[in-house]
């Protein structure tokens, strides 16, 4: 019963394509959050929505866009794809406000820009 | 511009002793703290964390100490187990509200050996 889960898990692709990440998470959670991870490990925050509505855009290109359809999805489209958008990328989700906002991470997709 | 850094890369400890993984921030205004853990092709899980308003926290066999003065946080596992094995990411909550995000370090590889 995974709690915050991705799709797909891989994602392999030409330079110039469009292609979507879907996130959905059960657990009831207000904000929900992509970040991507870099081939020098770093876990960078990209965007997070609470109740649906665009909280935090860290200076993203506006290729990337997320869409929230409702507080339990968080999908991520991505146009005109370019070699350096290969990374992983993790959905999140969190109760806000919350003492420690413990986030809880899914699996991550890991994207190959070819 | 890293405001949280793991300057050790990787730690290899013995079964039974004491692990240390360091993390070091420069933003004052961080208010909470948190370690996550990741195994390979897994999601960050959240281990545990720590109010700047305290210098300590303890959970089981992990426990987490906070230097205000120095920005430095620690996380001590004992005794270390195989299963401790992964990789550890210190994390530090910045903003308010909704507005809130965690800034990550690029992680400290842990190697248990038997």
């Amino acid at each position: 019963d995974t709690a915050v889960s991705q799709t797909p898990k891989y994602l392999v692709t030409q330079m110039g394509n469009d292609k979507s990440i879907k996130c959905e998470q059960n657990l009831g959670h207000d904000t929900m959050y992509w970040y991507k991870q870099d081939s020098k490990k770093f876990l960078k925050i990209m965007f997070s929505y609470n109740n649906k509505e665009l909280i935090i855009n860290e200076t993203v290109p506006n290729r990337f866009s997320p869409k929230s359809p409702d507080k339990a999805h968080l999908n991520l489209h991505i146009n005109s794809l370019e070699l350096g958008d290969s990374a992983v990328y993790f959905c999140a989700s969190s109760r806000i406000p919350v003492g420690g906002n413990e986030q809880f991470f899914g699996p991550g997709t890991r994207l190959t820009v070819l | 511009d890293q405001q949280v850094k793991q300057n050790s890369p990787s730690l290899s400890v013995q079964e039974g002793r004491i692990s240390i993984l360091n993390c070091d921030y420069t933003n004052s205004m961080f208010d909470y703290f948190l370690w996550y853990k990741k195994y390979p092709a897994e999601g960050p899980t959240f281990l545990i964390s720590i109010s700047s308003i305290k210098d300590k926290n303890e959970d089981g066999r992990f426990t987490v100490f906070l230097n205000k003065s120095a920005k430095h946080l620690s996380l001590h596992i004992v005794p270390s187990q195989p299963g401790d094995s992964a990789v550890y990411f210190c994390a530090a909550r910045g903003g308010t509200g909704t507005a809130s995000k965690l800034t990550f370090g690029t992680g400290t590889r842990l190697q248990v050996t038997l």
